[in-house]
């Protein structure tokens, strides 16, 4: 049983394109995250959702767009794919609003912009 | 957001005891000390929190200095599956919002 699930798991596409990349967690969390993880191996948040409420957004571009529609999922749509764009991203889930229970982590998605 | 100093790797032998050093002289009273790692190619992975006491669990052990400016995590005994990028990290709170800021995690490698 996968708690966190993350698709597609690799994402090769050129520059110039939309892409999306789905997250999907079975733990009946009520909040969710998207990180970003660059060629240097340093992980940053994106955002963050708390029952489909954007709570954190870390001045990303506005090229990126979180998507929740229901809370056991959070989207996460890129348009006009940049070659910086290239990095793994982590989805992640957590139980409660302002406790202190740790985050679940998906298997990462791979994206290469060409 | 808070900021940790950990090494950048450190290098160990199967089956002994590993302690991986942190500091945190910025830490504020409400910041809770986590510890994450990240095995190769997978995502990060939860290993412990503490806030003023040392704590133990099935992983690991965290030992919380006085000050609460360092930190210490604590492996008892090695195995090769604990080959990891280890992360500290001061949970930050935005609107009640957990928010992990990841430094540079310090690579551990467990010799044979």
């Amino acid at each position: 049983d996968t708690a966190v699930s993350q698709t597609p798991k690799y994402l090769v596409t050129q520059m110039g394109n939309d892409k999306s990349i789905k997250c999907e967690q079975n733990l009946g969390h009520d909040t969710m995250y998207w990180y970003k993880q660059d060629s240097k191996k340093f992980l940053k948040i994106m955002f963050s959702y708390n029952n489909k409420e954007l709570i954190i957004n870390e001045t990303v571009p506005n090229r990126f767009s979180p998507k929740s529609p229901d809370k056991a999922h959070l989207n996460l749509h890129i348009n006009s794919l940049e070659l910086g764009d290239s990095a793994v991203y982590f989805c992640a889930s957590r139980p409660g609003w302002g406790s202190q229970e740790t985050q679940y982590f998906g298997p990462g998605t791979r994206l290469l912009v060409l | 957001d808070a900021k940790t100093t950990q090494p950048n790797s450190m290098e160990s032998n199967e089956e002994e005891p590993v302690h991986l050093p942190c500091n945190h002289s910025t830490i504020s009273g409400t910041d809770y000390i986590h510890w994450y790692r990240q095995l190769p190619s997978q995502g990060p992975e939860y290993v412990i929190h503490g806030l003023t006491s040392n704590v133990n669990n099935r992983m690991a052990s965290l030992a919380i200095a006085e000050d609460r400016k360092s930190s210490t995590l604590i492996l008892h005994r090695a195995t090769l599956r604990d080959a990891a990028v280890y992360y500290c990290i001061l949970r930050d709170l935005i609107q009640g919002a957990q928010k992990l800021v990841f430094g540079q995690g310090t690579r551990l490698t467990i010799n044979p």
